[in-house]
C-alpha cells in the first residue's frame, strides 16, 4: 500500500530535549516536506527537499533541522524544542514538484 | 510576498445546497493552484489541481474549480452537498519560479446541516 508513515503520532517533551520525528514513503517520491499545522494559520511549510542529499528552507524552518540522506526517509530534527513549537506536524511525497501530495497522518507535539 | 487569502474561516451550509470556497493568490506568475480536504483527525487529501490547460477542472467527490487569471483565484465549488463533505478546506500554490516552495491558505471549515 502506497503511504507515508510518521512516528511518533504524538509526543511530549520538555524545552530543550533533542527530538526526531521519523517520516518514510515507500512509493520512491524525489520531492518531500514538513508543514506544521496550527489553528487559524493552516498549513506552513518547513523545509522541503527536492531529492537526495538536496534540502531547502520553506516559510518557518526556524528551530528545525532536516536531512534526506536515502529517498525514502526524511527525518525532522528539533535540536532544542521550545514551547512555540507546539504543533501538528505533517510530512508529506510527491512524486517530483508541482505534482499532489501524499500526506502523512500526522504526529502531534507538546513542548512543555 | 507570495501569499494565499481564503476569505470565510467557517462556513455552513445545508445539505442539498451549492458550496463556493473562494481562494485568492498574490503572486507574480501562474502558480500550480490546489485545493486539500481534511477531515477531522485525518491527514489531508487532493480533491484537485491546476497546471494548465482548461480553467475549469474537476476533481474527486464531486468538486470543481475555476481559475480565473484575471482575479488571480481558484474558486471552489460543488452543486449538491452532502453531510460527509463536513470538513476543512485549504487552497495550496506551488511556486513556479525561481523556487520549490507551497503556501497554504488559512482553510476554511465548511459546516453542513441536515
Amino acid at each position: 500500500e502506497a503511504q507515508v508513515t510518521q512516528n511518533p503520532r504524538y509526543l511530549i517533551t520538555v524545552t530543550g530535549k533533542k527530538l526526531t520525528v521519523t517520516c518514510s514513503q515507500n512509493m520512491n517520491h524525489e520531492y518531500m516536506s514538513w508543514y506544521r499545522q496550527d489553528p487559524g494559520l493552516g498549513l506552513r511549510q518547513i523545509y522541503y527537499s527536492m531529492n537526495v542529499e538536496v534540502t531547502d528552507k520553506g516559510d518557518v524552518p526556524e528551530g528545525y533541522k532536516v536531512s534526506r540522506k536515502e529517498k525514502r526517509n526524511f527525518p525532522l530534527i528539533l535540536e532544542s524544542p521550545s514551547p512555540n513549537q507546539t504543533s501538528l506536524y505533517f510530512c508529506a511525497s510527491s512524486l517530483s514538484y508541482g505534482r499532489a501530495w501524499y500526506f502523512g497522518p500526522g504526529t502531534r507535539l507538546l513542548v512543555l | 510576498a507570495q501569499s494565499v487569502t481564503q476569505p470565510d474561516i467557517h462556513i455552513t451550509v445545508s445539505e442539498g445546497a451549492s458550496l463556493e470556497l473562494r481562494c485568492n493568490y498574490s503572486y507574480g506568475a501562474t502558480p500550480y493552484l490546489f485545493w486539500y480536504v481534511q477531515s477531522p483527525g485525518q491527514g489531508l487529501q487532493l480533491l484537485l489541481k491546476y497546471f494548465s490547460g482548461d480553467t475549469l477542472v474537476q476533481g474527486i467527490k464531486g468538486f470543481e474549480a475555476e481559475f480565473k487569471r484575471s482575479q488571480s483565484s481558484f474558486n471552489l465549488r460543488k452543486p449538491s452537498v452532502h453531510w460527509s463533505d463536513a470538513a476543512e478546506y485549504f487552497c495550496a500554490v506551488g511556486l513556479t519560479s525561481g523556487t520549490y516552495k507551497y503556501i497554504f491558505g488559512t482553510g476554511t471549515r465548511l459546516k453542513v446541516l441536515a
